[in-house]
């Protein structure tokens, strides 16, 4: 199967501190990874595209300087919340493409961020 | 209009039945589409992709696609209580994102 693993499950933090996430891949190579955020009874929001070796791509409204996105690897893209606030508490969802045929997208399990 | 239109449900349906999720799309030109079930406070679960006109069957679920009318379904047999979900459809636009629809909350009675 297509295993994507996220780290941290959940992080609390207080506010102006930055939250770093991993988003990985294990079996499967990822050239391009997305990043959502899904606020309670809402439905994914995406925030941006990362993409190996080059600048990710941010969806209108979302602040680069904010969400800082580091696609290093193939198989690794981290998502860092800097000076988080409590608006930015969140469910936080990566996903990874696994290249072929169809292109299909898997779900990390998701990283819940509370800021208080 | 949204891109992904999906009835927010719930549809509830007694366990053993079968369950049908309903989808509708605006773009005629959308090639990939995609079923997702999210449990409260989990990550979506890939349940199937398909491509082609016409049904595409993977153990209790079958997909069904008609691009002619955009609609794409997702047929759940002999519902099971543990597929009480939010039930996901996606769109594959050409830039690879997925764009969603909103989502049908389902459940399955004892």
């Amino acid at each position: 199967g297509a295993v994507v693993s996220q780290h941290p499950s959940r992080v609390i933090c207080k506010s102006g501190t930055s939250v770093k996430i991993e988003c990985r891949s294990l079996d499967f190579q990822a050239t391009t990874m997305f990043w959502y955020r899904q606020f309670p009874k809402q439905s994914l929001m995406l925030m941006a595209t990362s993409n190996e070796g080059s600048k990710a791509t941010y969806e209108q409204g979302v602040e680069k300087d904010k969400f800082l996105i580091n696609h290093a690897s193939l198989t690794l893209s981290t998502l860092t919340v800097t000076s988080a606030h409590p608006e930015d508490s969140s469910f936080y969802i990566c996903s990874a493409q696994r290249e072929g045929a169809y292109n299909e997208q898997f779900f990390g399990p998701g990283t819940r961020l509370t800021v208080l | 209009q949204k891109e992904v239109e999906q009835n927010s449900g719930p549809l509830s349906v007694p366990e053993g039945a079968i369950a049908s999720l309903n989808c509708t799309y605006s773009d005629r030109g959308s090639q990939s589409f995609f079923w997702y079930r999210q449990y409260s406070g989990k990550s979506p679960e890939l349940i199937m992709f398909i491509y082609s006109n016409g049904d595409k069957e993977d153990g209790r679920f079958t997909a069904q696609l008609n691009k002619a009318s955009q609609y794409v379904s997702l047929l759940i047999r002999d519902s099971q209580p543990s597929d009480s979900a939010t039930y996901l459809c996606a769109l594959m636009d050409s830039s690879y994102k997925l764009i969603f629809g909103s989502g049908t909350r389902l459940l399955v009675r004892p």
